[in-house]
């Protein structure tokens, strides 16, 4: 069965320091991958999928950016992180071509508190 | 633009009893899918059931089933014989061929309280 890597679960980081937040997809080849954010008591924001190894689509412009090295690895990053970064990161993950009945399925999450 | 609205931001309900959690949605989407997830307190998100916007019945999933009324865009989620472990936020949420079936829009979320 599929499963879903990602880690950190918690993180503090200072204003302007770096982030690196992992995902891994295990028992599956080709996934869809994205990074959802969740500010406190709101629902989920996309903001990057890929859809193959160095294939990624923006949402939101931010100051995040992501990268597929390896086909079920995806990586959520910030050169310099600012206090609206804050917030509850998910990965997530789907099969075959993108239509209206793929469940997307989410990870564990990473909450990230920028200080 | 798609857009989902779930207007209880929390809803109360006795062990063993049914509860529904409302959610209307706005898409000019011919094609769209339509889905629940449970969060509970540990933050995961949790697929529980979803809706095809040309599915002529009700999906049904174990003590889940999504009351589908398109004409009225309501896809409202039922919970039968709530119990303890059901208590989390509950969200609705769509994906449509505007947006290439890749953005899975959200809801704000309705948090279930089950008590004994």
């Amino acid at each position: 069965s599929q499963t879903i890597h990602q880690w950190p679960a918690t993180l503090v980081q200072p204003v302007g320091s770096p982030l690196s937040l992992e995902c891994t997809v295990e028992g599956t080849s080709n996934p869809n991958l994205y990074w959802y954010r969740q500010a406190a008591g709101r629902g989920l924001q996309l903001l990057f999928y890929s859809v193959g190894i160095g294939q990624i689509s923006s949402e939101v412009p931010q100051n995040l950016s992501a990268s597929r090295p390896q086909d079920r690895q995806f990586i959520l990053s910030s050169k310099k992180l600012l206090l609206s970064d804050s917030g509850f990161y998910l990965c997530a993950w789907s099969v075959g071509q993108a239509r209206s009945g793929n469940t997307i399925y989410f990870g564990e999450g990473s909450w990230l508190t920028v200080v | 633009a798609q857009k989902i609205t779930q207007t209880q931001p929390g809803m109360f309900v006795q062990e063993k009893e049914a509860v529904t959690l409302d959610c209307t949605y706005d898409t000019s989407d011919p094609s769209y899918g339509l889905f629940w997830y449970k969060q509970p307190s540990s933050g995961e998100m949790i697929f529980l059931i979803y809706q095809g916007s040309y599915d002529q019945q009700n999906a049904t999933e174990g003590r889940y089933s999504l009351n589908f009324q398109k004409a009225r865009k309501s896809a409202n989620l039922v919970i039968s014989a709530s119990q303890l472990g059901d208590s989390a936020m509950y969200f609705c949420a769509m994906r449509g061929a505007n947006t290439g079936f890749q953005k899975l829009v959200f809801g704000t979320g309705t948090r279930l309280l089950v008590s004994p």
